[in-house]
């Protein structure tokens, strides 16, 4: 079975510094990758995805994510974070009909 | 328009209540899902319809039943209610298969007291 791991599960970072949140999966065959966010009190709002082709995909927001087979992982990066961007981020997988989410990371941004 | 609509978007009963939370698609889509997030904001699913068809029924209690009138409704009717129940729900729908990505509604918060 697909799992997906996101080994951090806090956050914080000053505005405008660069971010990184980390994405592990685990699925057999090749995974449709996907990143969500979810602002407080909020549904979850797609930030981009990746199932086949250059591994580097942009997605809204200014965000991107690279997907790397080797090491099983769908990273989610921005150069410069907003204090908008203050969520909660979660990394999912797709397989059999179901997307499995990760345990989520909640992003702080310091003033 | 809101592609995936879920009422109502809160909800406080008692225990052993019997209560219903109903999701709509206007996206033309096949497939409709519900996930339970619990407080720790955990994302679990618990149905899967497909065309109205049951296609996944994860380990949930038979409390929870899963109704689909024609494939842009998925309603989730819930039984003796308990405190555990007590979570945000959200609808989900989705187009293609295996690659499409899936929409979500804006959640149903539910309390039990």
């Amino acid at each position: 079975a697909q799992s997906v791991t996101q080994p951090d599960i806090h956050i914080t970072v000053s505005e405008g510094a660069s971010l990184e949140l980390r994405c592990n999966y685990s699925y057999g065959a090749t995974p449709y990758l996907f990143w969500y966010v979810q602002s407080p009190g909020q549904g979850l709002q797609l930030l981009l995805k990746y199932f086949s082709g250059d591994t580097l995909v942009q997605g809204i927001k200014g965000f991107e994510a690279e997907f790397k087979r080797s090491q099983s992982s769908f990273n989610l990066r921005k150069p410069s974070v907003h204090w908008s961007d203050a969520a909660e981020y979660f990394c999912a997988v797709i397989a059999d009909n179901m997307l499995t989410f990760g345990g989520g990371t909640r992003l702080m941004v310091k003033p | 328009d809101t592609a995936v609509s879920q009422t109502p978007k809160y909800l406080v009963t008692q225990m052993g209540n019997d209560k219903s939370i109903k999701c709509e698609q206007n996206l033309g889509h096949d497939t409709m899902y519900w996930y339970k997030q619990d407080s720790k904001k955990f994302l679990k699913i618990m149905f899967s319809y497909n065309n109205k068809e049951l296609i996944i029924n994860e380990t949930v209690p038979n409390r929870f039943s899963p109704k689909s009138p024609d494939k842009a409704h998925l309603n989730l009717h819930i039984n003796s209610l308990e405190l555990g129940d007590s979570a945000v729900y959200f609808c989900a729908s989705r187009g293609s298969a295996n690659t499409g990505e899936l929409f979500f509604g804006e959640g149903s918060r539910l309390t039990v007291l």
